[in-house]
């Protein structure tokens, strides 16, 4: 059974640009959560998608987006890119009413 | 706001030493809270624990949860290099019918041999 992949891996983009991250959950899955992880800060919960529905939202401004198709795959922006949007982007799902979250390898996003 | 607290926030030990990590939370219509392991790439599951002093078990690795005092500890023993990882610790809480989950800040581990 495939996990959860997300692509990119890695990529570098400077200030001011824009962003968009993509993930396919494990097969079955659907729901899907996207977490910021710094050195600092730790896993910042982003938002989660359900049925192409945004369920929960943590605290992180308007330049983070996401969505979700109906294949459950989804994706995130991230717009007017900062310095301190360099981050290990991490998308998990899961089965349905459980917290085991299985996540994939990330997108390492540089920002210059 | 919901809270998890890990500590140590990092430790070296020996291999073949015994370690305790600790998580305590504050979060509201608490669910379980998850272990997990993390080593270069993606976190992998460890334990789910929903219900008070009942020990979950796997290998070296022990983790139990106390509701009353709102913590869990994670222990490992005979520690191995492999074991070297932040390990994370998660709540999941009931939220408007749907679970969230919130992060710790990880305990980074570093067994030297």
């Amino acid at each position: 059974k495939a996990g959860v992949t997300q692509t990119p891996r890695y990529l570098i983009k400077t200030r001011g640009q824009q962003v968009t991250l993509s993930c396919s959950p494990i097969s079955g899955h659907r729901s899907v959560s996207w977490y910021q992880q710094t050195p600092g800060q730790g896993l910042q919960f982003l938002f989660e998608y359900f049925s192409e529905t945004q369920r929960n939202k943590g605290n992180f401004p308007g330049r983070f987006s996401g969505r979700q198709f109906s294949n459950s795959r989804s994706e995130m922006n991230v717009s007017t890119l900062e310095l301190g949007d360099s981050a290990l982007y991490l998308c998990a799902s899961s089965k349905p009413n459980t917290g085991e979250l299985f996540f994939g390898e990330g997108s390492r996003l540089t920002v210059l | 706001e919901d809270k998890v607290v890990q500590s140590p926030l990092s430790l070296v030990v020996h291999e073949g030493d015994t370690v305790t990590l600790n998580c305590s939370y504050e979060v509201t219509n608490f669910r379980s809270l998850l272990w997990y392991k993390q080593e270069k790439k993606a976190p992998t599951f460890l334990f789910m624990l929903t219900s008070s002093g009942i020990e979950k078990k796997s290998g070296r690795l022990s983790s139990i949860l106390d509701k009353k005092e709102l913590f869990s500890i994670l222990n490992i023993t005979a520690t191995q290099t492999g074991d070297s990882a932040v390990y994370l610790c998660a709540v999941e809480k009931n939220s408007g019918g749907y679970q969230k989950v919130t992060f710790g800040t990880g305990t980074k581990l570093q067994v030297i041999p």
